[in-house]
């Protein structure tokens, strides 16, 4: 079982749409998650961190069930802009961070 | 805004050559990492440093790779003798030593290598 699981996509949507994409995390020993995206050819941005209360950044929400070992990214609104690769990460140990493959994400005009 | 720079941008290399990727951190941070990621896959972690040591490190950082900091601003990735496998974006990554978010890494813009 992949450490970090993601679907690959890609993820077509309509601006204006609201999209949701979901992580899946096999080591319960994991202490921090991240969503970053990546556009391509580019270095991982950090979008946001993710908390147990979940947590919102304007049109950006984030939450995590430990129980379930499971992570979700919502985007509202969907700009053209957002279109990229975004990369779920758990991090455990000295902050060695796990990335997933990533979910390629194409916004429509 | 402070950021994590990276040089050179790309290295081309023969294969069984040696080079040496730099990576300038952000200044107060006191964790560097090296990640790499080969075209068309994920980003993996390679090693982590701190206080002039290795804290972790993974499978793929053998004996043929090493880290260094050589001042107080540099952090240097070796790749003592280049395989063809090597080609991959290199990132270099800080992080602050404490703090909210649980230590988020920065990352830099990458140096591509490509072993020929």
């Amino acid at each position: 079982r992949k450490e970090v699981e993601q679907d690959p996509g890609p993820f077509n949507v309509p601006e204006g749409a609201t999209v949701a994409f979901n992580c899946t995390y096999s080591n319960s020993a994991s202490q921090s998650f991240f969503w970053y995206r990546q556009d391509c050819r580019k270095e991982p941005k950090l979008l946001m961190s993710v908390y147990s209360s979940g947590n919102e950044d304007g049109r950006f929400t984030a939450q995590l069930n430990r129980a379930s070992q499971y992570i979700s990214l919502l985007i509202r609104d969907s700009k053209l802009s957002d279109s990229a690769t975004y990369l779920c990460v758990a991090a455990s140990g000295t902050y060695k961070y796990i990335f997933g493959t990533g979910t390629r994400l194409k916004v429509l005009a | 805004e402070p950021e994590v720079t990276q040089t050179p941008s790309h290295q081309v290399t023969q294969m069984g050559q040696e080079v040496i990727l730099r990576c300038v951190p952000i200044s107060n941070h006191l964790y560097f990492y090296w990640y790499r990621q080969i075209l068309g896959q994920k980003v993996e972690f390679l090693v982590s440093f701190y206080n002039n040591e290795i804290s972790e490190k993974s499978e793929i950082f053998d004996d043929q790779f090493s880290v260094e900091r050589p001042d107080g601003s540099n952090f240097t990735l070796k790749i003592r003798s280049t395989k063809l496998e090597d080609s991959a974006m290199y990132f270099c990554a800080s992080s602050e030593a404490s703090g909210q978010g649980g230590y988020e890494q920065y990352f830099g813009p990458g140096t591509r290598l490509t072993v020929t």
